[in-house]
């Protein structure tokens, strides 16, 4: 079983719909939890950022954890074409262990106009 | 506001051969790393390091070396290119601190 499972879609949507993207994860020590957004031949960039429970937001983009389930979801209001990337997602210890980020394999959205 | 900045941007290499891929951060992260990226495969960790002088393996070691002389510059090293090493290779960098990743842009590797 991996650490990190994320559905690699690919995820198609029309122009304004709500998109829910959404990972899972087992190892219950995850502190910080991350999305990142790649665009196609370009590297990843981060998008969201927590390391607690609950709701944050940033514009359209609302990042949810629940950690009693290791659960997260990235929530996009009011989708346009040029939210059409990859998201990956991403966790860490609170120990600070370089190694362990650890990312979903991706999933690919696109927005349809 | 540079960041992580990555180069070559691409490169095709001849089996057998050696190159040197650089990555250069202006953040002052003590953390670096190298990923690579096979398509539908996600990122997977080559080498890390916590800071000048100190590396560490990550999950896909075999093929590659690294060195961390100065806090801003962590280059990755190919011996012996070999096929399965065709990939997009990523340099990330991160604040000891805090969770979040900073990535460059990637290197475009073609093994032939």
């Amino acid at each position: 079983q991996k650490e990190v499972e994320q559905d690699p879609g690919p995820l198609s949507v029309p122009e304004g719909a709500i998109v829910s993207l959404n990972c899972t994860y087992s190892n219950s020590a995850f502190q910080y939890f991350m999305w990142y957004r790649q665009y196609s031949r370009k590297g990843p960039e981060l998008l969201m950022y927590t390391y607690s429970s609950g709701n944050k937001e940033d514009g359209r983009f609302t990042a949810q954890v629940d950690k009693s389930s290791k659960y997260i979801s990235l929530f996009i209001r009011d989708s346009q074409p040029s939210d059409s990337a990859t998201y990956l997602c991403a966790m860490r210890t609170f120990s600070g262990s370089a190694r362990q980020l650890t990312f979903g394999s991706g999933t690919q959205l696109t927005v349809l106009p | 506001n540079a960041g992580v900045t990555q180069t070559p941007k691409f490169r095709i290499l001849k089996i057998g051969q050696s190159m040197t891929l650089q990555c250069t951060q202006d953040m002052n992260h003590n953390y670096m790393y190298w990923y690579r990226q096979d398509p539908g495969m996600g990122l997977k960790l080559i080498y890390y390091s916590v800071g000048a002088g100190i590396t560490d393996k990550g999950e896909v070691p075999n093929g590659y070396n690294v060195s961390r002389s100065t806090t801003e510059d962590f280059p990755l090293r190919l011996e012996l290119a070999a096929p399965s090493q065709t990939s997009v290779y990523f340099c990330a960098s991160s604040p000891p601190d805090r969770g979040e990743a900073f990535f460059g842009q990637g290197t475009r590797l073609t093994v032939v």
